[in-house]
């Protein structure tokens, strides 16, 4: 079927605006990762989710930043109070099972602008 | 933690010719995964290898292969036969297998691969 998609593909948010991401896996991927990627670097991990269970959210900068994927599939990346540090391109990943070896299929991103 | 170094901001090479991509990481496990992502300019992310560290045999993925060398934590990816199609950023990326699959992957900062014609 089709690859990962997100959506917007763009966002301009005022500061302090509350924003959401919204990342489409693939049908019937387990696995759900989010990584933020500043400009001229290398995405940087964020959370991971097993089908609903949220099981590391280490890399999640602050606690304006809340993830979730209720029903094990969409997945929902929520920013509050948005600050300009957050502009950045936020990128999703799904792979189909919890291994190490599995192959994370990205999506486009969402590139969100914070003025 | 880990961390990963790609040295080399940008490189350039003449179409139909060979090009080597650095990556030096670190790491105190011995039981992870090692891979090279490509990010065109449209910045979908595309697996072009992996390397699983319990083996010796370097990984090939038609014109793509890598040099593994674990004991100096270097991985290095070489494209031969370099095509057009090849220029975008190149990611080299480590994922631990401690975590049973639960680890994210962590990046190098890429390497910007510009294909002269």
């Amino acid at each position: 079927g089709a690859g990962v998609s997100q959506s917007p593909r763009y966002k301009v948010a005022k500061r302090g605006q509350d924003v959401a991401l919204r990342c489409d896996p693939i049908s019937g991927h387990v696995s759900l990762f989010w990584y933020q990627q500043a400009l001229g670097q290398g995405p940087e991990f964020l959370t991971y989710f097993q089908n609903e269970a949220q099981l590391d959210k280490s890399g999640l900068p602050s606690d304006r930043f809340f993830a979730e994927r209720p029903e094990g599939s969409v997945s929902t990346l929520k920013i509050q109070r948005t600050q300009q540090e957050d502009s950045a391109v936020y990128l999703c990943a799904s792979s189909w099972a919890r291994s190490s070896y599995n192959e994370q299929f990205f999506g486009p991103g969402t590139r969100l602008t914070v003025l | 933690a880990q961390t990963v170094t790609q040295s080399q901001p940008e490189m350039s090479v003449q179409e139909a010719e060979t090009v080597t991509l650095s990556c030096t990481y670190d790491t105190s496990e011995s039981d992870y995964y090692l891979f090279w992502y490509k990010q065109p300019p449209s910045r979908q992310m595309i697996l072009v290898i992996r390397q699983e560290a319990y083996k010796q045999q370097n990984a090939t993925e038609n014109r793509f292969s890598v040099n593994f060398q674990k004991a100096a934590k270097s991985f290095s990816l070489k494209i031969s036969d370099s095509q057009l199609g090849d220029a975008a950023m190149y990611f080299c990326a480590y994922r631990s297998n401690s975590g049973g699959g639960a680890d994210g992957l962590t990046f190098g900062k890429g390497t910007h691969l510009i294909i002269q014609p």
